[in-house]
């Protein structure tokens, strides 16, 4: 039971474009969101979060929208650069427990 | 602020053999976690301490798996006897904030297992 999906393996995006991650949740419960960046070798690294009573928590380059109703979370970077080049995990918990649960992953790859 | 520190860091063994894994959090922080990531999936947790006691270990293969964390502050992860299907990353991470929801959990590099 998937209960947090990133349909999309993998996303390419030339430089200095807009890169935009997807994620979507089954799970109502959950109500507070993060994005976790991974690069090879290391541990993922927090990113940003978004609780659900907002739309959207930006922080410099990255930008997060909540879509509540659809069950659906995106990740903007913009503009995208060479060093944005990772695995992005989308989490999930649920409200009373510190536990996550994560997406599969993304695989972005930014492009001179 | 030192971050999350494991080892060792590679580990490749047989199957039905034995391993251990160490971890120490981040100083203060009283949550600790044991995640399990096989190649191509997110983390998964295996079990969540609050200071030395277990608060979720429901996806812990409790027959083969055992995790303790002794005073509150490190923790080990041992498997025993390891299957082929246990190779993965075995991440730990740490958190500050008891029962709050959604703290961010700072991880450690994790430590990758293969079984031959």
């Amino acid at each position: 039971d998937q209960q947090v999906k990133q349909n999309s393996p993998s996303l390419s995006v030339q430089e200095g474009r807009i890169s935009i991650l997807n994620c979507d949740y089954t799970n109502s419960m959950f109500d507070y969101f993060l994005w976790y960046k991974k690069y090879p070798a290391e541990g993922p690294t927090f990113l940003i979060s978004i609780s659900s009573i907002k739309d959207k928590n930006e922080d410099g380059r990255f930008t997060v929208f909540l879509n509540k109703s659809a069950k659906h979370l995106s990740l903007h970077i913009v503009p995208s650069q060479p060093g944005d080049s990772a695995v992005y995990f989308c989490a999930a918990s649920a409200r009373g427990a510190q536990k996550l649960v994560f997406g599969q992953g993304t695989r972005l790859t930014i492009n001179p | 602020e030192a971050g999350v520190a494991q080892s060792p860091r590679y580990k490749i063994i047989e199957k039905r053999q034995s391993v251990a894994f160490w971890c120490n959090p981040i100083s203060g922080h009283a949550t600790l976690y044991w995640y399990q990531q096989i190649l191509g999936q997110g983390p998964k947790l295996l079990i969540q301490f609050q200071n030395n006691g277990v608060v979720d270990d429901s996806q812990l293969p409790k027959d083969r798996f055992s995790a303790e964390r002794l005073k509150g502050v490190d923790s080990t992860l041992k498997i025993q006897p390891a299957k082929l299907e246990d190779s993965a990353v075995y991440l730990c991470a740490s958190s500050s904030q008891a029962l709050a929801g959604g703290p961010e959990q700072f991880f450690g590099p994790g430590t990758r297992l293969t079984v031959l």
